[in-house]
Formats: structure tokens, sequence, C-alpha cells
């Protein structure tokens, strides 16, 4: 059963636009949540996080909001640009140093 | 540069050879962990370690073994490999800030992927 969830596999955006990248939870124990990105023969890298008890966090073009009730984060991306073409993992922290992540979203950024 | 350093990036092999894929870090990180990447499945943890000599199960850890011997290093064995083992393999490492680690951000390795045949 699978505790966070990713139900775009992808997502195409013309550069400029903004990118919305959606994810559902269903365990409400979760302290934070996560957005991860992947390019293409790399690890992931860390992007940005939001505690469970805020609803919004910003780092420049990136935004993630939490809306608890309906157990669902996003991940706004303004404006979009090629370079953020890669996958995004959606990942949620379980207390103590549990990790549990999303199947990712790939986004395309075209130009 | 801090990193996360996995080795080998690729290998071939068959059923039942043992192999070690190796994963170091150089940031003095007390948690790492070992994930597996297969598609639709999003990454699924197989082992962690909080300490030396202190290893746990994830969500997947049948057919793996880990040791964490020195706080740099956490090897990930396969002792008998099947092909249901082929995937790509992720290690992550990260501090440990008290009881509750915040955000606790990991840092990842670059992946190896492995071919059982």
């Amino acid at each position: 059963d699978q505790q966070v969830k990713q139900n775009s596999p992808s997502l195409s955006v013309q550069e400029g636009r903004i990118s919305i990248l959606n994810c559902d939870y269903t365990n409400s124990m979760f302290d934070y949540f996560l957005w991860y990105k992947k390019y293409p023969a790399e690890g992931p890298t860390f992007l940005i996080s939001i505690s469970s008890i805020k609803d919004k966090n910003e780092d420049g073009r990136f935004t993630v909001f939490l809306n608890k009730s309906a157990k669902h984060l996003s991940l706004h991306i303004v404006p979009s640009q090629p370079g953020d073409s890669a996958v995004y993992f959606c990942a949620a922290k379980l207390g103590g140093f549990k990790t549990i992540f999303g199947a990712g979203t790939r986004l395309f950024v075209k130009a | 540069e801090a990193q996360v350093t996995q080795n080998p990036r690729y290998l071939i092999t068959v059923t039942g050879k043992k192999l070690t894929v190796t994963c170091s870090q150089n940031m003095n990180h007390e948690y790492m962990s070992w994930y597996r990447q297969d598609p639709g499945l999003g990454l699924r943890q197989i082992y962690y370690s909080m300490n030396v000599e202190v290893t746990d199960k994830g969500d997947v850890p049948e057919g793996y073994k880990v040791s964490r011997k020195e706080k740099r290093n956490f090897p990930l064995i396969l002792e008998s490999p099947s092909p249901n083992q082929t995937s790509l393999y992720f290690c992550a490492s990260s501090l440990m800030i008290g009881v509750s680690s915040g955000a606790n951000v990991l840092t990842f390795g670059a992946g190896s992927r492995l071919t059982v045949l």
C-alpha cells in the first residue's frame, strides 16, 4: 500500500509557464514533506521541504503548498525553464528518520 | 566536495554470484540508507543504519545484507542475486540532529544499475 502517491507519471509544460506537480498521502503522522529532483544518471537531489505545521514554503521559483485536510501537497515552479526537466519525487518523513517516496513525475519543459 | 560515492555504477551479473555494492560518504553523517528504484514504485528503502554497528531493515530487505563497520562506509551485499533484484540502487546519507531530525534531508549517490541474468 503506497502511502505517498504521485498519480501523474509525466507532465509537459511550455517554457515560462507554471508547472504544478501533485502528491497525495495517506498517513496523517508524516511530520515533513520533501521534494527531490532527479536528472538522468544522477542521484536525487533535495529541492524544497515543508513542515506539517505549515501550509506554504517558498524558495525562489519553487513553492510547495500543503493541504492537510485533503492530505495533498503540490510543487509549483514559476516560471518553468528547460533545465527544470527532470523526475520529481515527492517524499514524506514519518517521525524519526524514515522517509517514504512516491513513484515520481517526469516533467518536460518545452522551449 | 561533499558527496556519497557508490561503486560500481553499472554491473551485469548472473544468478547466484555474490556481489557487493560499496557506498562511502565524506560528510561525517551518522545516518545511511540504501534504496532501490523500480518503475512505478519510486524509491523503496532496503536497509538503513543510524550509526556504526547499528543497522535495521527497511521495507524490502529480503535478499540483501548490509554492514556498518566504519561511519563513512555502508556496503550493500547480495549473497545470491536473483533476476528480481535487477534494479537501480541508491545509497543516501544524512545528519542526525537529536531525536527528531527535522526534514532529514538526504544526500544521494549517483546510483548503481544492477542487472541479474
